[in-house]
């Protein structure tokens, strides 16, 4: 069964630094999008993205963070300088394949944990 | 209001008893609605759609009422598998198309022996 995957699993990064999670969706699949998850906490809508641009963004989503598809392969979420408030699970999901457009398929998650 | 709302629980029950979960949604021209489950430190996989007419999945009914813009979950015959965190899920409108999920903070399930 096709799936999302993520890299990295685990990222650990000191406060101010950049990081880059990158997912790699499933193949045929439109659109893409990132959630986060403080330890404890719902799930939250940071990013959707579409024919290589933002389609909509979350207040969360702020200059800090960035999107992008370099290769037509990997999308990735780039944090400019990292703060604590960071720390959370980052969720890669992409829908859009020729059935069931409206499931999002969840890969593993990146966990982010900012020093 | 929050846009979705679940009781935390946790629900504590015996193998094969019968659970229900409540949820409610603050847009009521929001679209669609799912029921996610999600396993301790994973991701969400989505159990089921919720359609108006009610629907069911082997062991599990998952009923929406728009007028009182409330959705439910029905699990019969619980397996220790089951123990989970289960997700009230709502795509609001004028999403254009791109289908942000909305999350409840979720309802926590233990299934005990």
């Amino acid at each position: 069964e096709p799936e999302v995957t993520q890299t990295p699993s685990h990222q650990v990064t000191q406060m101010g630094q950049e990081v880059i999670l990158r997912c790699v969706p499933i193949s045929n699949h439109l659109y893409f999008y990132w959630y986060r998850q403080i330890l404890g906490q719902k799930v939250e809508f940071l990013v959707s993205f579409y024919n290589n641009e933002i389609s909509e963004k979350s207040e969360i989503f702020d200059d800090q963070f960035s999107v992008e598809r370099p290769d037509g392969s990997n999308f990735t979420l780039k944090i400019r300088s990292t703060k604590l408030e960071d720390s959370a699970m980052y969720f890669c999901a992409t829908t859009g394949g020729l059935k069931d457009y409206n499931e999002q398929f969840f890969g593993p998650g990146t966990r982010l944990t900012v020093l | 209001r929050k846009e979705v709302e679940q009781d935390p629980g946790p629900f504590n029950v015996p193998e094969g008893a019968t659970v229900a979960f409540n949820c409610t949604y603050s847009n009521s021209a929001s679209q669609s609605f799912f029921w996610y489950r999600q396993d301790c430190r994973k991701e969400p996989k989505l159990l089921m759609s919720v359609y108006s007419s009610g629907n069911e999945d082997g062991r599990f009914t998952a009923q929406l009422n728009r007028a009182s813009q409330y959705i439910s979950l029905l699990i019969r015959d619980s397996k220790l598998s089951d123990s989970a965190t289960y997700l009230c899920v709502v795509i609001p409108p004028f999403s254009g198309g791109y289908n942000k999920l909305i999350f409840g903070a979720g309802t926590r399930l233990a299934v005990h022996p």
